[in-house]
């Protein structure tokens, strides 16, 4: 099946610095990578996604870089808030499984 | 709000017990899936249905089950609980295609306690 990796697991960044969270992937083809933002007690709610045809995509101050060859994928968060602190979850599918594998989830603290 | 209704927001029991989750996905999504969280933890998948069939299984438990109606809602159940059950469990449904590659919308989640 599949098996992801993320890190950090946590990470502290003053507000308007940039933050990025790295995943690594093992099945070949996947093609599917979403990441979900979970604030406390609250549901995973996603925030981007790339699918295997592009290397990145953006969305405001989120973006997302995917590199196939190496099998890892990169979340990127520019001039944080704090209102970003919460639990990251990286995601890639298990395609023998057809469910979705998640990482073990990076807590971005953003310092004001 | 993600369309995806859990039922009941908490749940306390004791050990050696027995409990029933309920989630509603969203309107015309056919697939579900449950996932446990436990404190501090990541997303454990435990099993998946779509349109009323079991579709993949993840780390679920002998003493877990679920199921799928024809109204498209779901249960999970639990029973012989046990201290380690504690966890916030939740639903997520998807669109029609029900593969893993399209986004899942997260219910609220039910927090269970096991005394």
């Amino acid at each position: 099946g599949e098996n992801v990796e993320q890190h950090p697991s946590t990470l502290s960044v003053q507000e308007g610095d940039s933050a990025v969270i790295k995943c690594t992937y093992s099945d070949s083809a996947s093609n599917y990578f979403p990441w979900y933002k979970q604030e406390l007690g609250k549901r995973p709610q996603l925030i981007i996604d790339i699918r295997s045809n592009v290397g990145e995509k953006k969305d405001q101050r989120i973006a997302v870089t995917l590199n196939k060859t190496a099998k890892h994928f990169s979340l990127h968060i520019t001039e944080t808030q704090p209102e970003d602190s919460a639990v990251y979850f990286c995601a890639a599918p298990d395609m023998g499984r057809r469910a979705l594998t998640f990482g073990s989830g990076t807590r971005l603290q953003v310092q004001p | 709000d993600s369309g995806v209704t859990q039922t009941p927001k908490h749940l306390i029991t004791a050990t050696g017990q027995r409990v029933t989750l309920r989630c509603s996905p969203r309107s015309g999504d056919l697939s579900v899936y449950w996932y446990q969280q436990s404190l501090d933890q990541g997303l454990q998948f435990l099993i998946q249905y779509y349109n009323g069939e079991e579709r993949a299984k993840g780390n679920i438990l002998e003493r877990f089950s679920a199921q799928q109606f024809p109204d498209l809602h779901s249960e999970l159940n639990l029973s012989s609980l046990e201290l380690g059950d504690s966890a916030l469990y939740f639903c997520a449904s998807s669109k029609p295609a029900g593969g893993s590659h399209n986004e899942q919308f997260f219910g609220p989640g039910t927090r269970l306690t096991v005394l």
